[in-house]
């Protein structure tokens, strides 16, 4: 089956700091890859959808200018969490679907805490 | 209304039983319905897919649709403590284009 893998798999920063999560399709192009939050004992939530090329298509309530996402090719996309502060202490997992039809693929999730 | 609802539990059931998790959701237009697994601090695990109506198996799970109804079921047999874990139940409108919209998850525990 298909392949997703994230990096870095936790991390801790300081209030006020940046951190970038890459998610990658290892063995098929994705030419769509989405973000999700999950708090603890609560379910995903979508974050964005990532097209390569173009923009992402953030969700109601998701600041764009805070969590910045880029995919720049078909096997990388990038979220990258901006002035992180501790209420952004989540779990970041991201999928990936490729030709149309087929499932959505899960990376093993980032679990990003700031203190 | 919530997009994908399902009963948050905790479902607790004995080893050997059957146990039956249940899903509902709101859009007419979804054609495509998943259930995962996911264990405590990991990501979710693809079960089962399905598309049309009626059942469809896989070793000791089934999934059941409704369209009409707008409701999707999972059955696990032969429940095993392994098989303790939260079932996410999600929803697609149609390709894997299309956002997938999860339900809030019902937490099973499979007691030895």
């Amino acid at each position: 089956g298909a392949v997703v893998s994230q990096h870095p798999s936790w991390v801790i920063c300081k209030s006020g700091t940046s951190v970038k999560i890459e998610c990658r399709s290892l063995d098929f192009q994705a030419t769509t890859m989405f973000w999700y939050r999950q708090f603890p004992k609560q379910s995903l939530m979508l974050m964005a959808t990532s097209n390569e090329g173009s923009k992402a298509t953030y969700e109601q309530g998701v600041e764009k200018d805070k969590f910045l996402i880029n995919h720049a090719s078909l096997t990388l996309s990038t979220l990258t969490v901006t002035s992180a502060h501790p209420e952004d202490s989540s779990f970041y997992i991201c999928s990936a679907g490729g030709l149309g039809g087929t499932e959505q693929y899960f990376g093993p999730g980032t679990r990003l805490t700031v203190t | 209304q919530k997009e994908v609802e399902q009963n948050s539990g905790p479902l607790s059931v004995p080893e050997g039983a059957i146990a039956s998790l249940n899903c509902t959701y709101s859009d007419r237009v979804s054609q495509s319905f998943f259930w995962y697994r996911q264990y405590s601090g990991k990501s979710p695990e693809l079960i089962m897919s399905i598309y049309s109506n009626g059942d469809k198996e896989d070793g000791r799970f089934t999934a059941q649709l409704n369209k009409a109804s707008q409701y999707v079921s999972l059955l696990i047999r032969d429940s095993q403590p392994s098989d303790s874990a939260t079932y996410l139940c999600a929803v697609r409108r149609r390709t894997s284009y299309d956002k997938v919209i999860f339900g809030p998850g019902t937490s099973l525990s499979v007691i030895p």
